[in-house]
């Protein structure tokens, strides 16, 4: 059974870093473009980044170009957001999300909260 | 990279058949077969419907179909059926190599 368990959200200050993290199971995660997605409480979804099997690729939402960096560890299994120079509008429940495209499986999400 | 467009809502009978839109450009939509839909319940993660425009994801019922014409995808649902109650996101491949959302519609079934 294909598994996405997100973690490391929380409460930020405007300005502060947050590292997202996203650990995979039940498939061969080093086969798989992956992806986080963003939705805004009550608001839609929006695709923030994603990145290629072997790391060699990584592709970033126009907001979010030089604050985020998407990475992963294929020999943990792990796909992680590291998230610099949080706003307010970054607030939002965070998904991982596999493949780059035809999105197939979903983690439940996390929630990131950018407030003073 | 704008949001794809969507109707805010639709609605119908159960039984009835409803479509959704889904109009963006020849940058992404027009430009591309990787045109997927997804069903989201609330506060549950979405789950992927439809991809690659026509394709049933599995499990997911034949009463759910995708097409494309021009800069437009649809997703109809046929025979509406009370758990169709859904939002639903279209996303799309783009010419810059990102991807991109539709704004969303809210299914309400009479």
């Amino acid at each position: 059974e294909v598994q996405l368990v997100e973690s490391g959200g929380g409460l930020v200050q405007p300005g502060g870093s947050l590292r997202l993290s996203c650990v995979a199971s039940g498939f061969t995660f080093s086969s798989y473009w992956m992806s986080w997605v963003r939705q805004a409480p009550g608001k839609g979804l929006e695709w923030v980044a994603n990145i290629k099997e072997d790391g060699s690729e990584k592709y970033y939402v126009d907001s979010v170009k030089g604050r985020f960096t998407i990475s992963r560890d294929n020999a943990k299994n792990s796909l992680y957001l590291q998230m610099n120079g949080l706003r307010a509008e970054d607030t939002a429940v965070y998904f991982c999300v596999r493949r780059g495209t035809n999105f197939d499986y979903w983690g439940q999400g996390t929630l990131v909260t950018v407030s003073s | 990279q704008s949001a794809l467009t969507q109707p805010a809502s639709v609605s119908g009978s159960p039984g009835q058949s409803i479509t959704i839109s889904c109009t963006g450009t020849s940058s992404d939509v027009g430009g591309y077969k990787y045109v997927s839909w997804y069903q989201q319940h609330p506060d549950k993660a979405p789950k992927l419907m439809i991809y690659e425009v026509s394709y049933r994801s599995s499990g997911v019922p034949d009463r759910f179909s995708g097409s494309k014409s021009g800069n437009t995808a649809s997703l109809t649902i046929s025979g509406l059926q009370a758990e169709d109650e859904a939002d639903y996101y279209c996303s799309s491949h783009t010419s810059s190599n990102t991807r991109v959302f539709g704004t969303g519609t809210k299914v309400t079934v009479l």
